[in-house]
């Protein structure tokens, strides 16, 4: 079975300093990696994604992963955060090639960003 | 405009009353999915499609049911609601190896 790990709840951190929210998963194979966010009140919106190639993946508003195999982490980073990037996000995890495309989400972490 | 609908978006019910939540999508994807959202356990797949009459069971089908007639809808039915479906869902839609698009959600309370 499939999972993944966020295992912080809230990252509160400054504007302007950089953020990680960090994911780990467990997939058999290799995975299709995902990151989502939700504003208040709102759907979940895509910011990026993994599939195959370069370990950097670059997303939305300035957004960028690095998919670690040998860790099984596809942490999510920004270099300098704002007030409004302040959402809930989840990392979520598929299996490549079947599974209907089976999307399984960590439990989320709020991102508190502070002047 | 690629979108998934979802409605209502909002309801509210009581105990037994049969409800249904439509779900639609205008991107001829094969894949369909409905989620629920709960504080500290994050989405949890309740039913998938892979096609049309292709359904499966998620992580927590208990008390759902679902139908793929037509590749662009994917309803999501409450025969006899209880008070532990009170819940934000939400309906998502994919390609193989594309991102999911999800609705903005229904937010179900059952008193």
């Amino acid at each position: 079975a499939q999972s993944v790990a966020q295992p912080e709840d809230q990252v509160n951190v400054a504007e302007g300093n950089p953020l990680t929210v960090k994911c780990t998963y467990s997939v058999s194979g290799n995975p299709y990696l995902f990151w989502y966010v939700q504003y208040p009140n709102r759907g979940l919106q895509f910011l990026l994604k993994y599939i195959t190639g370069d370990n950097l993946v670059k997303g939305s508003y300035g957004f960028e992963a690095e998919f670690n195999k040998s860790q099984t982490s596809f942490h999510l980073k920004k270099p300098s955060a704002l007030v409004s990037d302040s959402a809930l996000y989840f990392c979520a995890v598929s299996p490549r090639g079947g599974g209907g495309n089976k999307l399984t989400f960590g439990t989320g972490t709020q991102l508190k960003v502070e002047l | 405009e690629a979108q998934v609908t979802q409605n209502p978006r909002y309801l509210i019910t009581v105990t037994g009353k049969k409800l249904t939540v439509t779900c639609s999508q205008n991107m001829n994807h094969e894949y369909m999915s409905w989620y629920r959202q709960d504080p500290g356990l994050g989405l949890r797949q309740i039913y998938y499609s892979m096609n049309v009459e292709v359904t499966d069971k998620g992580d927590v089908p208990e008390g759902y049911k679902v139908s793929r007639k037509e590749k662009r809808n994917f309803p999501l039915i409450l025969e006899s609601p209880s008070p532990n479906q009170t819940s934000l869902y939400f309906c998502a839609s994919s390609s193989q190896g594309v991102e999911a698009f999800f609705g903005q959600g229904t937010r179900l309370t059952v008193v």
